[in-house]
């Protein structure tokens, strides 16, 4: 069965600091995506970088990369030189063959001045 | 702009009455989703259509049933079946291949029982 695990309920991170937020999945599927969102306390789900299981190059979309482990079945979000404006739920997802998509449980990230 | 809209932004439900969320989208995407979010909970899939005049089941299909008419549309009903209703609705969309690969969600809708 396909799974999605975040294992980190909560994070603190000192602003203008870097932070990693745990994603591991479980797929049999040779192609698939990963995706991380960010979402705010307002609800909506804003995509911040995706990483495709053939790309051998990590994903990086400005202070957001990806460290995609494939073999240890990880897909970890950095976030480099914190923002207050950082604080919110983060959720990592997975794509299938099947086009079906699942998502973790979400880890909620606070950013102290 | 393109994007996603749903609406309403509320809605309130009646104990044994069915509710549409609608939801339109003008990114020429092929797939579309519904998923349901409950307090402090991730995102669990509805229902997902690749094409136009099919979908699939997700996790928590029941009580829940969607059309597929027409590309940009993908309303989903909340029948008087769904014993809980009250969550927050997204609704998503996304595009495949390429260089640009990823799934954009709509603003939500929140439901709430009277």
């Amino acid at each position: 069965a396909q799974k999605i695990t975040q294992t980190q309920p909560g994070m603190f991170v000192q602003e203008k600091e870097a932070v990693t937020l745990d994603c591991t999945y479980d797929t049999s599927d040779q192609s698939y995506g990963l995706f991380w969102y960010k979402q705010p306390s307002s609800g909506e789900m804003i995509f911040l970088i995706y990483q495709g299981s053939y790309d051998e190059q990590n994903a990086t979309e400005g202070r957001y990369s990806l460290n995609f482990q494939k073999a240890r079945k990880s897909a970890n979000l950095v976030i480099s030189a914190s923002q207050l404006g950082d604080s919110a739920m983060y959720f990592c997802a997975m794509s299938y063959n099947n086009n079906d998509m699942r998502f973790g449980a979400g880890t909620r990230l606070t950013v102290k001045p | 702009d393109g994007g996603i809209t749903q609406s309403p932004k509320y809605l309130f439900r009646k104990e044994g009455q069915n509710v549409t969320l609608s939801c339109e989208q003008n990114l020429n995407h092929d797939a579309m989703y519904w998923y349901r979010q409950d307090p402090g909970q991730g995102l669990r899939l509805i229902y997902y259509s690749q094409i136009v005049n099919d979908f699939q089941k997700g996790d928590i299909a029941e009580g829940y049933s969607v059309s597929r008419e027409k590309k940009e549309s993908f309303p989903l009903t909340v029948t008087s079946a769904q014993k809980n209703p009250t969550a927050f609705y997204l609704c998503a969309s996304r595009t495949f291949g390429g260089e640009e690969e990823t799934q954009y969600f709509g603003p939500g809708t929140r439901l709430l029982v009277l």
